[in-house]
């Protein structure tokens, strides 16, 4: 079956501008997650979402936020880009969860502030 | 808060050398591990997970034991290829929090 779906793959935007990105799960996976990496700070953890609920939400400023929809698909935005919000965003879904449940991952969205 | 630490790379190696990654992590409940695998251009892949004590994950001959008492989860190989260059990711969920907590990452060389 198909993976999880990313898109855009790469963009560029300047600071102070908004972006927005988006995710489809695995068919069937009910839990989406969204992490920043970055090679100064690895891989942080942004927020987790589940039947259309956040269920948890890392230490990043308001600035972040995301949504899900009713068929699971996810989006995640980030206003007044700082130079700092340049990294890879990656997408994973699971069935339930991260708990014990193995969570599958897109190839992420590469973003590029100047 | 939890955390993972994990060995500095880049680790290179010989074709069919041993690898050990070490991985150490600091949990407030009963984690479970976890070790992710990132190969060049792609987004990370589930290598092995453990999800009580003294369980042992294995996988494409990967091997890591959760010990509780050393709060340690480290991964090995007895024999590495070079299809196994990547990097590898050791990672925790600790009981309720439905995020894994991840190690910096280390990145393994393989030469043949």
């Amino acid at each position: 079956k198909a993976g999880v779906t990313q898109t855009p793959r790469y963009l560029i935007k300047t600071r102070g501008q908004q972006v927005t990105l988006s995710c489809s799960p695995i068919s069937g996976h009910r839990s989406v997650s969204w992490y920043q990496q970055t090679p100064g700070q690895g891989l942080q953890f942004l927020f987790e979402y589940f039947s259309e609920t956040q269920r948890n939400k890392g230490n990043f400023p308001g600035r972040f936020s995301g949504r899900q929809f009713s068929n699971s698909r996810s989006e995640m935005n980030v206003s007044t880009l700082e130079l700092g919000d340049s990294a890879l965003y990656l997408c994973a879904s699971s069935f339930a969860g991260g708990d014990t449940g193995e969570l599958f991952f897109g190839e992420g969205s590469r973003l590029t502030v100047l | 808060g939890d955390s993972v630490t994990q060995m500095e790379g880049p680790v290179t190696l010989s074709e069919e050398a041993f690898l050990t990654i070490n991985c150490t992590y600091t949990a407030t409940g009963y984690p479970s591990l976890f070790w992710y695998v990132q190969y060049p251009g792609e987004g990370l892949q589930l290598l092995l997970k453990a999800t009580k004590a003294d369980d042992k994950g294995s996988n494409k001959g990967f091997e890591a034991t959760y010990r509780k008492e050393t709060t340690s989860f480290h991964l090995e190989k007895g024999s590495v290829q070079v299809s196994d260059s990547a990097v590898y990711f050791c990672a925790l969920s600790d009981t309720g929090r439905r995020a894994l907590t991840f190690g910096s990452g280390t990145r393994l060389q393989v030469q043949p």
